[in-house]
């Protein structure tokens, strides 16, 4: 089964500078996509970013970028230019690919709660 | 604007009752999941639906029902059954079941059992 691991239950940046939330997984499959997904005080869940493993190119979205290492099983989350509004629990995921049913929901990570400094 | 909705916010229930969450989407999707997050946890899949009409249990299901006549609505109900249903939970969808697509989510219903 596949597993997901945030190792750092807590970081903390700040205001303006650059920081990395690492994820590593586990799988024996060659392809599925992984996410990043941020989770404000409000408790909405709230995609950032989205990654297909066959694909070698990082994904980026504005401030948020990846560091997409397959043969190392590693999928980190920087955030550049870090904002009091990037403040928020961050989950790490990973979903299977073309798979429906239960083989093809997500699993999560067990979270990084991220503090920004003023 | 298209969106999840969830409702109620908070919900509170005493032993031995019945609740039914409400979870709404004017997204067009196809799947539609609920999961269940507690302190320090990640989300954990309690069921999902993939089509109107049909519906599968996830890893943590039992106390738990849902039904999907709508496509867009996917009450859950969680019943007496559950053990201990304390807890935040999350309302999502997706295009669809088998593709990449990310899921999308509501704002939760935060249960308490009083």
């Amino acid at each position: 089964a596949q597993t997901v691991t945030q190792s750092q239950p807590e970081m903390s940046v700040q205001e303006a500078e650059t920081v990395t939330l690492s994820c590593t997984y586990d799988t024996s499959e060659s392809d599925y996509y992984l996410f990043w997904y941020k989770q404000p005080p409000s408790r909405q869940m709230i995609l950032v970013i989205r990654q297909e493993a066959y694909k070698q190119q990082n994904a980026t979205e504005n401030r948020f970028s990846v560091n997409f290492q397959k043969a190392a099983k590693s999928f980190s989350l920087k955030i550049s230019d870090s904002q009091l509004g990037d403040a928020a629990m961050y989950f790490c995921a990973y979903r299977r690919m073309n798979y429906g049913g239960s083989q093809g929901n997500l699993i999560f990570g067990k979270g990084t709660k991220l503090s920004v400094k003023p | 604007d298209g969106g999840i909705t969830q409702s109620p916010k908070y919900l509170f229930r005493k032993e031995g009752q019945n609740v039914t969450l409400s979870c709404e989407q004017n997204l067009n999707h196809d799947a539609m999941y609920w999961y269940r997050q507690d302190p320090g946890q990640g989300l954990r899949l309690i069921y999902y639906s993939q089509i109107v009409n049909d519906f599968q249990k996830g890893d943590i299901a039992e106390g738990y029902s849902v039904s999907r006549e709508k496509k867009e609505s996917f009450p859950l109900t969680v019943t007496s059954a559950q053990k201990n249903p304390t807890a935040f939970y999350l309302c999502a969808s997706s295009i669809d079941a088998r593709s990449g697509m990310a899921q999308y989510f509501g704002p939760g219903t935060r249960l308490t059992v009083l």
